[in-house]
């Protein structure tokens, strides 16, 4: 299936420590994103690649690292996760020679974080 | 830059009521405008587009017209189904220069059907 996979689903974990999530697209995107929802359901950008180049950094601590070791893939690293990461964080994906603006993005399923 | 303002929920109808969630945004030029829902426990699926002005999206039922007089995008279905329940968010994109970007989002409207 074409889609935008990310991994894992869900995530427990303890103030202090480091974790990754994952995301891959097979869609042939160029431009991959992660965003982060909190409880009330807002979502906002975090980063975003285009070919392996950052393109978009929001406002991030900076213990949070994103990783595009291809066009394909962006993983998002976090160390010394806080109670305040806790969030669905969402990876989407859109080829940027048709334009943001046209075709919107295509979204994983999400990664729910809980730090504890 | 662009933004986007969404009414805010809850919204509780009953099957088959006629729904509408509004939406208006600010933006230089015309952007393409979208609805997104995100059912419960999943990611957000693309739900319905307008690339310009007057143009009308639809999907399962849905619709919403691109109203550049109004700045709108409401949504609308004329008789809903308690599997429509869901959160509803209108985007946009917002340009940082030339064409990189990224969409922004409302603040999502719940939606839950009764039957």
């Amino acid at each position: 299936d074409t889609a935008v996979s990310q991994t894992p689903k869900y995530l427990v974990t303890q103030m202090g420590n480091d974790k990754s999530i994952k995301c891959e697209q097979n869609l042939g995107h160029d431009t991959m994103y992660w965003y982060k929802q909190d409880s009330k359901k807002f979502l906002k950008i975090m980063f975003s690649y285009n070919n392996k180049e950052l393109i978009i950094n929001e406002t991030v601590p900076n213990r949070f690292s994103p990783k595009s070791p291809d066009k394909a893939h962006l993983n998002l690293h976090i160390n010394s996760l806080e109670l305040g990461d806790s969030a669905v964080y969402f990876c989407a994906s859109s080829l940027r020679s048709t334009g943001t603006g046209r075709y919107g993005y295509t979204f994983g399923s999400g990664t729910r974080l809980t730090v504890v | 830059g662009n933004s986007v303002t969404q009414m805010e929920g809850p919204v509780t109808l009953s099957e088959e009521a006629f729904l509408t969630i509004n939406c208006t945004y600010t933006a230089t030029g015309y952007p393409s405008l979208f609805w997104y829902v995100q059912y419960p426990g999943e990611g957000l699926q693309l739900l319905l587009k307008a690339t310009k002005a007057d143009d009308k999206g639809s999907n399962k039922g849905f619709e919403a017209t691109y109203r550049k007089e109004t700045t709108s995008f409401h949504l609308e279905k004329g008789s809903v189904q308690v599997s429509d329940s869901a959160v509803y968010f209108c985007a946009l994109p917002h340009y940082y220069g030339g064409s990189q970007g990224n969409l922004i989002f409302g603040k999502g409207t719940k939606l839950s059907v009764k039957p």
